[in-house]
Order: structure tokens, then C-alpha cells, then sequence
């Protein structure tokens, strides 16, 4: 089992629609990252969080550290928010470098 | 201010030669992280360097994958002896330091034929 679970693993929404992607670990952490990758494009770092909750525009991120749980919140949905979302963790433990979630491909229809 | 910067952005190469990956951190960072992405594939760590320290290596798939830093700052990936399932995209990132946000190159992405 991995370490860091993320789900649906493919979204297709319409273009407006609220979006939800979730991320559960099964590891302590110190922080957790939250990447963009377009088609064909690099990578973008959106978020990194380890409490509460952070906010960019039309993206929210949230934490619960307890419960071992992030999601990513995309209000107002675009077809240029189209991409693959990828959830990280720097575990507490062991190494300091980050473990990849398998990522959400998100797709939002005009 | 400049972002990371990976050269080359395109690579082909035949079965059993040499390669070398270069990747221009951010100014200032301390530690510098190289990853691959196969096709269809999530993100495989390889290597990170933070600092003056020893390297992680623990990521490297075979003894024909090599990196070094030079001087703090720009690090080179090299891959021997090519096989074909080396092809993907090679990515570095950077960060103020360990456990900060990482900042990602455009990748290189290698084509073995």
C-alpha cells in the first residue's frame, strides 16, 4: 500500500462545478505539498501546508493533521485548471524528501 | 527572479551511451532534488543534495546513475551505458532547504532508442 493515497484518481466536471481532491498518508509528517502538472508542462508548486487551511485565488488547500487527510478545493472550476494534481509528503521520519501521492487527473469540459 | 533551469529540454540518445542531465538551481537554495516521471508514471525521487552534506542516493535504480554538485549550486545528472527503459522526463527542484516548498525545473526528457 502507498504511503500517500489520493483520490478520485480521474475527475471530469463541467466548467463552474465546486472540485474536491483528496489526499490521505499513512506516515507522520511534517509538511504536505500540493503540485500542478499541466500536459506536456513542468510542475508548479501551489501549496505547502501543515496546519489549518491556506488560500490562492479560486484554490483552497486544508489540513487535518489527525486524521492524516488533505484535500484541495478548486471553486468556480476552468478548463484551464485541467491538469494532473499531485499530492506530497516530507515524512517525519526518515529521509527528508517528499512522497509522491500517484495523482488526480482533472478534467473540466467547457 | 529566474526560476530552475534544466538543460537540455530534449535528449535522444542510443542504447549504451552516455548522458549527462544539468540542472541551475535557484539562487540561494540549499538543497537540490533530482526526479524522474516514465511515461503514464507518478514522480520517482532519485537524489537529493542538501548543502555541504552526503547525499541521499537512496532513489538511484542501478550503480550506472550518478550525480554531483558542484559548488552549492549547479548539479549534474549522469546516466551510463543508456537502456531503454531509462527513457522519461528528468526533473530537478530546488528549496531554501529541507522540509521547505520545492521548486520545480521544466524537465529534460530523455528518449533512448
Amino acid at each position: 500500500k502507498n504511503e500517500v493515497e489520493q483520490s478520485p484518481q480521474n475527475l471530469t466536471a463541467q466548467e463552474g462545478e465546486f472540485i474536491t481532491i483528496n489526499c490521505s498518508y499513512s506516515v507522520g509528517i511534517s509538511a504536505l505539498h500540493w503540485l500542478q502538472q499541466h500536459p506536456g508542462g513542468g510542475i508548479v508548486s501551489l501549496f505547502m501546508l501543515s496546519s489549518g487551511k491556506k488560500k490562492h485565488g479560486r484554490l483552497i488547500a486544508t489540513i487535518n493533521i489527525q486524521e492524516k487527510h488533505s484535500s484541495l478545493h478548486i471553486t468556480a472550476s476552468h478548463p484551464r485548471d485541467s491538469a494532473v494534481y499531485i499530492c506530497a509528503v516530507y515524512r517525519i521520519q526518515g529521509a527528508q524528501k517528499l512522497v509522491f501521492g500517484q495523482g488526480t487527473r482533472l478534467t473540466i469540459n467547457p | 527572479g529566474a526560476g530552475v533551469s534544466q538543460s537540455p529540454s530534449n535528449k535522444v540518445t542510443e542504447k549504451g551511451k552516455d548522458v549527462e542531465l544539468r540542472c541551475d538551481p535557484i539562487s540561494g537554495h540549499t538543497a537540490l532534488y533530482w526526479y524522474r516521471q516514465s511515461l503514464g508514471q507518478g514522480l520517482e525521487f532519485l537524489i537529493y543534495f542538501q548543502g555541504n552534506s552526503a547525499p541521499d542516493k537512496s532513489g538511484l535504480p542501478s550503480d550506472r546513475f550518478s550525480a554531483e554538485r558542484t559548488g552549492g549550486s549547479v548539479s549534474t545528472l549522469t546516466i551510463q551505458r543508456t537502456q531503454q527503459e531509462d527513457s522519461a522526463v528528468y526533473l530537478c527542484a530546488s528549496s531554501p532547504g529541507l522540509y521547505y516548498e520545492q521548486y520545480f525545473g521544466p524537465g529534460t526528457r530523455l528518449t533512448v532508442t
